[in-house]
């Protein structure tokens, strides 16, 4: 069976520092991968998607970044983080051949202070 | 895009068939209907998905109208534990297309004995 993983699971970082999450599939291969970014009480806004190695789409400017450097491996990052980067960062996979059903991880709570 | 539309919240009696009704006016041919529950610090937990007539599984009904122009989530005989937030989306399964979905603010069910 198919499993994904996050981490950290919570994470305070001050104004200004760096960023570096990590998200893991495993139990398939060739996985289409997602961040997500949902402040409290919100909805889940799309940051990143990634259909191969290499290839990241982002669909909002900020000051985060995404790489994918292996096959099931998804990484989120910031030189310098903001307040308005703090909140909970889920990252999600799905089969190529149905975009619409996802399967996410457990997610990692960002506090930036 | 299809956007969609559902209730803000409601409130259910353990114990009570629970539905949730999501309209989808502008829903296009190729669109699918699939919904999500979310728990508090949780990512969103994929549920069912289907495109006409009624989808069953082991969790929950789908029903879909005619026209397609809605859909309504059943719970069936709900529990403590169904208290979540319930997410539709309206979307294309074809590779690539996942930056088109919407995540909105979902209903927020409401479960008590």
């Amino acid at each position: 069976s198919q499993t994904i993983h996050q981490w950290p699971a919570t994470l305070v970082q001050p104004v200004g520092s760096p960023l570096s999450l990590e998200c893991t599939v495993e139990g398939t291969s060739n996985p289409n991968l997602y961040w997500y970014r949902q402040a409290a009480g919100r909805g889940l806004q799309l940051l990143f998607y990634s259909v191969g190695i290499g290839q990241i789409s982002s669909e909002v400017p900020q000051n985060l970044s995404a790489s994918r450097p292996q096959d099931r491996q998804f990484i989120l990052s910031s030189k310098k983080l903001l307040l308005s980067d703090s909140g909970f960062y889920l990252c999600a996979w799905t089969r190529n051949g149905n975009e619409i059903e996802q399967y996410f991880g457990p997610g990692t709570r960002l506090t930036v202070t | 895009l299809a956007k969609t539309t559902q209730p803000i919240s409601m409130d259910s009696y353990e114990g009570q068939e629970v539905n949730i009704t999501c309209s989808h006016n502008n829903i296009a041919t190729n669109d699918y209907i699939t919904w999500y529950q979310q728990f508090p610090s949780q990512g969103p937990r994929f549920i069912i998905q289907g495109y006409k007539t009624k989808v069953t599984n082991e969790v929950a009904s789908l029903f879909i109208p005619a026209d397609r122009k809605s859909s309504t989530l059943s719970l069936p005989r709900v529990s403590l534990s169904d208290t979540a937030v319930y997410y539709c989306l309206v979307g294309d399964r074809t590779p690539g297309t996942a930056s088109k979905l919407t995540f909105g603010t979902g209903t927020r069910l409401q479960v008590t004995l």
